[in-house]
């Protein structure tokens, strides 16, 4: 089983739309998250960055931890076309220095 | 504020022949560094993280090799290169210290294309 398991979509959705992005882990150890997006021949950029169960707002974007059930989700309200890219889950594995492990990413595409 | 510089952006090489990669970060110091390959619809593989200079510990066993000349400096090299070395290549920094828990935040990648 991966570590971090993330479905690959692609996810296409009308403008204004709620989206919602998902991920499952496997390892309850170092459970600090972090959303990241990836538009087209570029890097990630940091989207959100939680550590505790809960809700973590941030403009138009909540991202949603569940320890219980191992699952980490990323909501995008009032979508917009230029929120059309790719979403990677990372979960944060610390073993000397930080590492990430990341799903496989959602390709997500918002139409006008 | 940091920035994270990365080249070239795009490059064609044929097969056998060496690579350099070079990756600078400003705006911090004693940054942990990291090299991760993205292949086509697949998520991030890190390659190599360093936390300090000539500290680089090796994730998979691969055809490539990292070196750390400098503080804020992080180069990816090879000798010979394979088709399998295809890829996007990332670079990334987080702020230092061993037990770190800080996000890591990346450069705009090398699309590397080996024919």
């Amino acid at each position: 089983q991966k570590e971090v398991e993330q479905d690959p979509g692609p996810l296409s959705v009308p403008e204004g739309a709620i989206v919602s992005l998902n991920c499952t882990y496997s390892n309850s150890a170092f459970q600090y998250f972090m959303w990241y997006r990836q538009y087209s021949r570029k890097g990630p950029e940091l989207l959100m960055y939680t550590y505790s169960s809960g809700n973590k707002e941030d403009g138009r974007f909540t991202a949603q931890v569940d320890k219980s059930s191992k699952y980490i989700s990323l909501f995008i309200r009032d979508s917009q076309p230029s929120d059309s890219a790719t979403y990677l889950c990372a979960r944060v594995r610390i073993q000397g220095a930080q590492k990430l492990v990341f799903g496989q990413g959602t390709r997500l595409t918002i139409n006008p | 504020s940091q920035t994270i510089h990365q080249w070239p952006a795009t490059l064609v090489q044929p097969v056998g022949s060496p690579l350099s990669l070079e990756c600078t970060v400003e705006g911090t110091s004693n940054p942990n560094l990291y090299w991760y390959r993205q292949a086509a619809g697949r998520g991030l593989q890190l390659l190599f993280y360093s936390i300090g200079i000539d500290q680089i510990s090796s994730e998979v066993p691969q055809n490539l090799s990292a070196s750390r000349p400098q503080d804020r400096q992080f180069i990816l090299s090879s000798k010979k290169l394979l088709l399998s070395d295809s890829g996007f290549y990332l670079c990334a920094w987080s702020a230092g210290g061993s037990y770190s828990n800080q996000p890591q935040h990346f450069g705009d990648g090398t699309r590397l294309s080996i024919l």
